[in-house]
């Protein structure tokens, strides 16, 4: 099974910092990656997928990069909005597998 | 609207059995491969079963043997029966859609979930 691990699990940020997120996957997924964000009793929403493409709707503040074992969330501008656990999956093979999440949270 | 709705969710005991149930509406459901994914209160998010779009399921260890996934097309309908439930499958359970094509590990529309407690 592909392992992801994510750092930092949490983090502080005040609104209108940048912050980055990163994913590490034990093998090569060369770029079949996706970013999910889950605010506490909600579903989780797809933000990015194949790496980099933004889904359909999410701000463009939110931007993804990296291929084979790293990756990362990259949040240009911090709104108030953003603050949520932000989750990472490989999409290369079954098991499908996510990271363990990284918490946003406000400074 | 796409919508994905569960049901089936409750309270069962150890070695029990439940199905949960999830309603889509709003697009073809027969040209969407579909996932069920759990999370326990307070933890990540643990994939569980997905279908393809001719009805082959997928599945990881933890379930394997325990858990089956099945559609009915007709009905627009995706399902999950679990068997032998432990302690340890309590969670919140979400049906998700598979992205178009190549894609369909990727999970664009999500249900708000239904919750399964293994308790005695």
């Amino acid at each position: 099974d592909i392992q992801m691990t994510q750092s930092p699990s949490s983090v502080s940020a005040s609104v209108g910092d940048r912050v980055t997120i990163t994913c590490r996957a034990s093998q090569d997924i060369s770029s079949w990656l996706a970013w999910y964000q889950q605010k506490p009793g909600k579903a989780p929403k797809l933000l990015i997928y194949a790496e980099s493409s933004l889904q359909s709707g999410v701000p463009s503040r939110f931007s993804g990069s990296g291929s084979g074992t790293d990756f990362t969330l990259t949040i240009s501008s911090l709104q108030p909005e953003d603050f949520a656990t932000y989750y990472c999956q490989q999409a290369n093979s079954f098991p499908i597998t996510f990271g363990q999440g990284t918490r946003l949270e406000i400074k | 609207e796409v919508q994905l709705v569960e049901s089936g969710g409750g309270l069962v005991q150890p070695g029990g059995s439940l199905r949960l149930s999830c309603a889509a509406s709003g697009f073809t459901f027969s040209n969407f491969e579909m996932h069920w994914v759990r999370q326990v209160p307070g933890k990540g998010l643990e994939w569980v079963s997905t279908i393809d779009t001719i009805g082959d399921p997928y599945s990881p260890g933890s379930v394997k043997g325990r858990f089956t996934i099945s559609r009915e097309n007709a009905k627009n309908s995706l399902y999950l029966q679990m068997n032998n439930l432990r302690v340890g499958d309590t969670a919140v359970y979400y049906c998700a859609r598979g992205m178009s094509g190549s894609y369909y590990y990727y999970m664009d529309v999500w249900g708000k979930g239904t919750t399964v407690t293994v308790s005695s």
